[in-house]
């Protein structure tokens, strides 16, 4: 399977600041997620980022606040813009990989405390 | 619209008890695919199985069983002589041919205790 890395591992930022995260992939992959999983809750799918087109978001996430970039087909970057508390969550990054893409692996999450 | 409901908010057990997690799905899809994933404390989602619709063979690695029923839409998970080290929440989602989108229950957290 392949092998993602999110860097940085964790965080604490201060409201109204924004952070980037980042997501390196050791293998080329088309498709390329976003999750958040707020404390204690389940994943949420923030929005799918293909290489050479704009990230396809979520009902309830806008580019605005969670622009998304993927230049190669190997890396991602998520930004979380203009925090407040209500963003601290784990974030990850995720790619799909198997003979039919259903085989769905996991970074290792970006944990987000906002003060 | 596809949803996938794990009625079991937190299940403690001790040592060496068998314990079954219960997964039940909603889809239209006549093909889809079910998986279970693994989060332990560390935060880190850890792929454990993925079975396709038209695969209704039960499956067996170690300690853990696959019961997937089509005609009841579940796909129950149990672990065998339960470990300390199986403590953690654990996922069940689904994925149809519709789209991309993976949808994943609320999770279960399993507690083992020594």
């Amino acid at each position: 399977s392949a092998v993602i890395s999110q860097k940085p591992s964790r965080d604490i930022c201060q409201r109204g600041t924004s952070l980037t995260i980042q997501c390196q992939v050791d293998s080329q992959v088309t498709m390329m997620f976003w999750y958040r999983q707020q404390p204690g809750q389940s994943l949420t799918l923030i929005a799918t980022a293909n290489q050479g087109s704009e990230a396809t978001y979520e009902s309830g996430f806008v580019i605005d606040k969670f622009p998304i970039s993927r230049p190669n087909l190997t890396f991602s970057t998520l930004t979380v813009s203009n925090m407040s508390p209500e963003d601290s969550s784990i974030y990850l990054c995720s790619v799909e990989e198997g003979q039919t893409y259903n085989e769905q692996f996991f970074g290792p999450g970006t944990r987000l405390t906002v003060l | 619209a596809q949803k996938v409901t794990q009625a079991q908010t937190e299940i403690s057990v001790v040592e060496k008890e068998d314990v079954t997690l219960d997964c039940v799905y909603e889809t239209r899809d006549t093909t889809y695919y079910l998986f279970w994933y693994k989060q332990p404390p560390s935060g880190e989602l850890v792929f454990l199985i993925r079975r396709n619709s038209f695969d209704e063979q039960n499956e067996i690695s170690g300690r853990y069983s696959w019961n997937f029923q089509k005609s009841t839409s579940s796909f129950n998970f149990t672990i065998t002589a339960s470990q300390v080290v199986d403590s953690a929440v654990y996922f069940c989602a689904l994925k149809g041919t519709g789209g991309f989108k993976t949808i994943f229950g609320a999770g279960t957290r399993l507690f083992v205790k020594a």
